[in-house]
Formats: C-alpha cells, sequence, structure tokens
C-alpha cells in the first residue's frame, strides 16, 4: 500500500510562477524525501527532511513537514521549463524502506 | 547516474523465461534496493539488499530474487517472467547507517515480458 500521497497529480504554470506540491502520509516516519523524475530517466534525490525538522530549503526549493498533520509540501519558486517533470515524494518509516507516491506531473509553459 | 549503473537498458524476453537484471555501485554503500516502476505510478519496493549476502523481501516480492555476494553488486531475477512484470525497474543505493540519507537511483532497465 501507497504511503506517501501525491496532490495534485498533475499541475501545469507559467514560467515564473510557483509551484506548490503535497504529501500526505498515513504513519510516522523517520524521515520524508522528495525527488524529481524527467521523463524516461531514473529519480534525482531533491531533499531530505527528519521528522524533528519543520523546514529546509535549497535554491530554489522549500519544503516543510508537518508531523502531526502527517503532511509535507514542496515547493519550486519562480519556475523554468526546466522544472517540468514529475515530482516524488517517499517516507521512510521502517528502517531504511523508504514508500514512494504516485508523483504530482508538472508542467512549466515557457 | 554517477556511481550506479544498470544493465541491460533494455530488454525483451519471453514469457516462462528467466531473467537477470544487474546492479553495479562503486559507491561502496551499504545499501541496495530494487523498485519497480509501472506507468502512471510511483515505484514499490521488491527487495532490498543490508550488506552481502544479507537481503529482505519488499511490498512486491512475489516472483523475484535477489542475491548480493560483493558489496558492488546486487542481482535481480525474475525466475519465470509473466507479462505482469513487464515494467521499468530502478536500482538504488544509500550510504551511512542512520537511514537519513537519500537515495542515489540507477538510469532504470526497461523490461518487456511478451
Amino acid at each position: 500500500s501507497q504511503q506517501g500521497e501525491e496532490d495534485p497529480q498533475a499541475l501545469s504554470i507559467q514560467e515564473g510562477e510557483n509551484a506548490t506540491m503535497n504529501c500526505s502520509y498515513k504513519t510516522s516516519i523517520n524521515n520524508l524525501q522528495w525527488y524529481r523524475q524527467n521523463s524516461g530517466r531514473g529519480l534525482v534525490h531533491l531533499i531530505l527532511i527528519r521528522s524533528n525538522e519543520r523546514e529546509k530549503h535549497s535554491g530554489r526549493l522549500r519544503v516543510t513537514l508537518d508531523t502531526s498533520k502527517k503532511s509535507s509540501s514542496l515547493l519550486i519558486t519562480a519556475s523554468r521549463a526546466a522544472d517540468t517533470a514529475s515530482y516524488f515524494c517517499a517516507t521512510d518509516a521502517n528502517a531504511g524502506k523508504s514508500t514512494f507516491g504516485d508523483g504530482t506531473t508538472l508542467t512549466v509553459k515557457p | 547516474d554517477a556511481g550506479i549503473t544498470q544493465s541491460p537498458r533494455h530488454k525483451v524476453t519471453e514469457t516462462g523465461t528467466p531473467v537477470t537484471l544487474r546492479c553495479h555501485q562503486t559507491e561502496n554503500h551499504r545499501y541496495m534496493y530494487w523498485y519497480r516502476q509501472d506507468p502512471g505510478h510511483g515505484l514499490r519496493l521488491i527487495h532490498y539488499s543490508y550488506g552481502v549476502k544479507d537481503t529482505d523481501k519488499g511490498e512486491v516480492s512475489d516472483g523475484y530474487s535477489v542475491s548480493r555476494s560483493k558489496t558492488e553488486d546486487f542481482l535481480l531475477t525474475l525466475e519465470s517472467a509473466t507479462s505482469s512484470q513487464t515494467s521499468v525497474y530502478f536500482c538504488a543505493i544509500s550510504g551511512g547507517d542512520s537511514h537519513n540519507y537519500g537515495y542515489t537511483f540507477g538510469s532504470g532497465t526497461r523490461l518487456t515480458v511478451v
């Protein structure tokens, strides 16, 4: 069964706008990770947030984690056409075995 | 991707034949994983390894076996391929003992069972 579920399933925005994706999960976690996957490629790790952290930044990425609501969000600021990809959250609730959601497909229009 | 390679990249095989996919890493990481990805879905864990000769099942392990005789190699075998095993298979590695590291993924193996 899927632990993490992303919302929305698909998102289309104009270049320069911000993109926000959400991830909800069901059980307590050790950490939550976000990945990007370009079409036909492997997943690329973007950012990991531990269960005792509330917010992390990496460049144009901001991730928040609310363990009381069992949810996380990924914000991409000032989006670019190159950000077009699928984004997945993954939760580690069991000693390093991460469970992935079905992903959010982001399209950034030039 | 740097430090992790999968082979073959593409394979077409017939129903009922055994198939072995290889994952090779040069990072000396302890943890290795096999996931499958089906259209429109995320990744589902097949098997994982936490050291040489130490492996365990994931959520979709039926019909698959794995072996890890060396730190750098993690093999996934489909004992008797079925059409439902047509998928893209990804290997991943993770460093450290705290599990607070992200995964590095290979480029994937696209397997078609006809």
